[in-house]
């Protein structure tokens, strides 16, 4: 099984901020790598697809990078309806579409 | 609108059955597959099995194969989950979401179902 490790788990940052999540798979994964974001009591949000396309209606703060085994989620200038779980996603490895343990993003 | 609105909560007892369902709007439903998500509480997402709704096929993530089953009426745009004998542990919120046509993402999610096995 593929295994996605995000770093950090836990990020405290402030209104404007710039941060970055990182996702690392087990193996390579070309770019079939997926970003979501989760608010407490709501289905995750896509994101990013693809490890770089930024989905509709999706802020351009927000932007993915990276293929094979290394990925970033980037937020430009961080927002306050921004702090929220994000989670990314492996398809590559079909069907077991595994996603990381999370990134909780807090306010300072 | 292309949405997947699922079933409401549910409350069981250990050993007893439970089917929730998905239904799909807004798009060709037998077009795209239909994946299931559980998450627990406090945790992350962990994806459960997939159907493709055109021909009824499914595959399961081997930690829940054995343990749960997943079909599909692709006359009511309906797609479910199903147990037989629940267990304590199968608590948790449960989400369907629709695979992308590129296959690189779920691109749509249900609101979920929040499953409470308690005796």
């Amino acid at each position: 099984d593929i295994l996605l490790t995000q770093s950090p788990s836990f990020l405290s940052a402030s209104v404007g901020d710039r941060v970055t999540i990182t996702c690392r798979a087990s193996q390579g994964i070309s770019s079939y790598l997926a970003w979501y974001q989760q608010k407490p009591g709501k289905a995750p949000k896509l994101l990013i697809s693809a490890a770089s396309t930024l989905q509709s209606g999706v802020p351009s703060r927000f932007s993915g990078s990276g293929s094979g085994t290394e990925f970033t989620l980037t937020i430009s200038s961080l927002q306050p309806e921004d702090f929220a779980t994000y989670y990314c996603q492996q398809l590559n490895s079909y069907p077991q579409y595994t996603f990381g343990q999370g990134t909780k993003l807090e306010i300072k | 609108e292309v949405q997947l609105v699922q079933s409401g909560a549910e409350v069981k007892k250990p050993e007893e059955s439970l089917r929730i369902s998905c239904r799909g709007s807004g798009y060709s439903f037998t077009t795209y597959w239909i994946t299931w998500v559980r998450q627990m509480p406090g945790k992350g997402p962990e994806w459960m099995g997939r159907i493709d709704p055109s021909d009824s096929y499914a595959n399961y993530n081997p930690s829940f194969q054995g343990h749960v089953s997943i079909s599909v009426d692709k006359s009511i745009t309906t797609a479910y989950l199903q147990w037989s004998s629940l267990r304590a542990s199968d608590t948790a919120m449960y989400y369907c979401a629709r695979l992308a046509a590129s296959r690189r993402a779920f691109d749509i999610w249900g609101q979920g179902t929040m499953v409470t096995v308690s005796s």
